[in-house]
């Protein structure tokens, strides 16, 4: 099976815009997870996708946004860049089961995208 | 803030020798998840630890849980240059809704 795969790899912004990243995940998996990585912060988890619904959520301003296709497939938005939002962003998908609180299963994560705000 | 704490930051071992990394957090889990980062890269799940689980092990990996203590360990035998990685603990809990929540990590430096 081929693995969690993101896109872009690498991201050049400027202050002020927009950005959109994409992930695909693992076939089969229903479960789409965001994460963002800096030195500072360490990895802190943005949101959670199942079955195209938001199930959770981290604490982050409404700038970042998500959403997942019928497919599973994957997408977060980040609105009016700030510098702070140099990151790395790694998306994880697993076959986690339906939603309530059942734990979470083994998470795969695809190698992330690098965004560096200008 | 984070549920887990690494310890110790970093480490710095011999080809060969064990590398032990703990890991801390502060509430009650569902399961405790370790991974693996190569430099700036994804991570790599290593292992799955329940909390109702004392100890597991896949290949050189060996984790055990202290749920009365809160804490875990990753023993790693008989390392290897390519054991050179960053380390992390996962908690899953359902006071933070079930999600991941990482420690800071630890710093292997295996040198050959």
């Amino acid at each position: 099976k081929a693995g969690v795969t993101q896109t872009p790899r690498y991201l050049i912004k400027t202050r002020g815009q927009q950005v959109t990243l994409s992930c695909s995940p693992i076939s089969g998996h229903r479960s789409v997870s965001w994460y963002q990585q800096t030195p500072g912060q360490g990895l802190q988890f943005l949101f959670e996708y199942f079955s195209e619904t938001q199930r959770n959520k981290g604490n982050f301003p409404g700038r970042f946004s998500g959403r997942q296709f019928s497919n599973s497939r994957s997408e977060m938005n980040v609105s009016t860049l700030e510098l702070g939002d140099s990151a790395l962003y790694l998306c994880a998908s697993s076959l986690r089961a339906s939603g309530g609180l059942a734990s979470t299963d083994t998470q795969y994560f695809g190698p992330g995208t690098r965004l560096t705000v200008l | 803030s984070q549920q887990g704490e690494e310890d110790p930051q970093a480490l710095s071992i011999q080809e060969g020798e064990n590398a032990t990394m703990n890991c801390s957090y502060k509430t009650s889990i569902n399961n405790l998840q370790w991974y693996r980062q190569n430099s700036g890269r994804g991570l790599v799940h290593l292992i799955l630890i329940r909390s109702n689980e004392r100890e597991k092990h896949s290949g050189r990996l060996r984790v055990t849980l202290d749920t009365s203590k809160k804490s875990s360990s990753l023993l790693i035998t008989a390392s290897r240059a390519a054991d050179t990685a960053s380390y992390f603990c996962a908690t899953d809990a359902m006071e933070y809704g079930n999600k991941l929540v990482f420690g800071a990590g630890t710093i292997l430096r295996v040198k050959s």
